[in-house]
């Protein structure tokens, strides 16, 4: 089973700032996919094949990375962008999650 | 507009079934795997089980395997996920998800979720 580890666990950014979110996997995966979720919502996806923004997602957002280090970038951090982030990777079965970034506004 | 609705979920008690039914519309059901994914209170995402577009093959972790299946109705644009032997780590909402069309390694959309509360 390939492990996903985001870091950091936690983050508070004030409007504005920019924002890194690493995830690295515990061997070399293809592509990696991005959710936003907030409290009490389900889970949206927001990147997929490592790069591409979903439907409806801000270009603020980006996705770059290879091999078993991946990111996520959020260029000028907005408020509506505080939540929580998971990577999740399918290049092998399971398909596994990180264990989610929390973005917090400062 | 792809929608995905669960329902079945509920309070149930340990050893005991559940099945939960996510009916879909917006889509060729047919045409798309589908998989169920849980998240426990205030944890993260887990991948439960995976069904092809048929049917006709089915995934799941070992933490559920030989507990629970995962099943579908084309006709009926229904997914399904039986839970047996159903223990207090089971806990969570459970969401139906439908890959995704430009690319199919992902959870492109999402049900809004059941709860499910294994508890005596």
């Amino acid at each position: 089973e390939i492990v996903l580890t985001q870091s950091p666990t936690t983050i508070a950014a004030s409007p504005g700032e920019k924002v890194t979110i690493t995830c690295r996997a515990s061997s070399s995966v293809s592509y990696m996919y991005w959710y936003q979720q907030k409290p009490g919502a389900s889970p949206k996806p927001w990147i997929y094949d490592t790069s591409k923004l979903a439907s409806g997602v801000p270009n603020r957002f980006s996705g770059s990375g290879s091999g078993t280090s991946y990111s996520l970038t959020i260029n000028t951090m907005e408020t509506e962008d505080a939540a929580t982030y998971y990577c999740q990777q399918w290049s092998s079965t399971p398909p596994t999650f990180g264990a989610g970034t929390k973005l917090e506004l400062k | 507009e792809v929608q995905l609705v669960e329902s079945g979920g509920g309070l149930v008690q340990p050893g005991r079934s559940l099945k939960l039914s996510c009916v879909a519309s917006g889509f060729t059901f047919n045409n798309y795997w589908m998989t169920w994914i849980r998240q426990a209170p205030g944890k993260g995402l887990e991948w439960v089980a995976s069904i092809t577009n048929t049917g006709g093959s089915t995934y799941y972790p070992d933490s559920v395997k030989g507990r629970f299946t995962i099943s579908r109705d084309n006709a009926k644009s229904t997914l399904y996920l039986q839970m047996n032997s159903l223990r207090s780590e089971d806990t969570a909402t459970y969401y139906c998800t439908r890959e995704g069309y430009y690319s199919s390694y992902w959870f492109a959309y999402w049900g809004q979720g059941t709860l499910v509360t294994v508890s005596s």
